[in-house]
């Protein structure tokens, strides 16, 4: 299975945009890239997903290198509510697929 | 009620109860999944259920039983649980064939004595 890599945390000033990195070296050409996030003590919600081409809805923004390789998940402005684990995931490409969680990026929102 | 939810939220039991985990989805989904998450590792997929049939059983130990009902209905029966079995439960559903887009509810944090 194609792996991605997360930095264990990071932090960023409230009301300041925030991108979120993942790398994906070993991504296969049908691979969707998917993000999802934990707030605390809440089970994960679905942020986004893509494919090739940068993706835009009303939680985040998701840029997609050109060789795919890697992908950054861009919050415009984060609030304190942005603060949680943010996983990025690999796969699915029938759509029946399982999602494979990893450690993913614990995000602190500084006020 | 919206969404995903479970009940209990919390449960506490000794190795030699039974109990059992609630979800339920008012989504009009057709799949559900139960996922384990332990203190400081990722979640863990144990099961899924696809228009009531189970078709992924991750090697789970079989004094965790899951069962089905309907779509959207999902338990999962506990009993002789070990402390390490302590943990986060969650349940979450979807559209079949759109397993990348999962609703998840908001845990069940067992704690066995």
């Amino acid at each position: 299975d194609a792996k991605t890599t997360q930095p264990n945390s990071m932090e960023s000033n409230e009301e300041e945009p925030v991108h979120l990195p993942c790398n994906h070296s070993t991504i296969s050409g049908t691979d969707y890239i998917h993000w999802y996030r934990q707030l605390p003590s809440q089970g994960p919600e679905y942020v986004i997903h893509g494919l090739t081409s940068n993706v835009n809805n009303r939680m985040a923004s998701l840029a997609i290198a050109e060789d795919r390789k890697s992908s950054t998940l861009i919050l415009h402005r984060a609030t304190l509510r942005d603060a949680a684990v943010y996983y990025c995931i690999l796969g699915l490409r029938g759509g029946n697929e399982k999602l494979t969680f990893g450690t993913g990026t614990r995000l602190t929102i500084i006020p | 009620e919206t969404g995903v939810t479970q009940t209990p939220r919390h449960l506490v039991m000794g190795m030699t109860n039974k109990k059992s985990l609630k979800c339920e989805q008012h989504l009009g989904h057709n799949a559900m999944y139960w996922y384990k998450q332990s203190a400081k590792k990722p979640l863990e997929l144990m099961f899924v259920y696809n228009f009531k049939e189970q078709t992924e059983n991750n090697s789970v130990p079989s004094r965790f039983s899951p069962e089905c009902p309907n779509s959207s209905h999902l338990f999962l029966h506990l009993h002789t649980l070990q402390p390490e079995d302590s943990a986060l439960y969650l349940c979450a559903s979807s559209q079949r064939g759109r397993s990348y887009e999962q609703y998840f509810g908001p845990g069940t944090r067992l704690t066995v004595t």
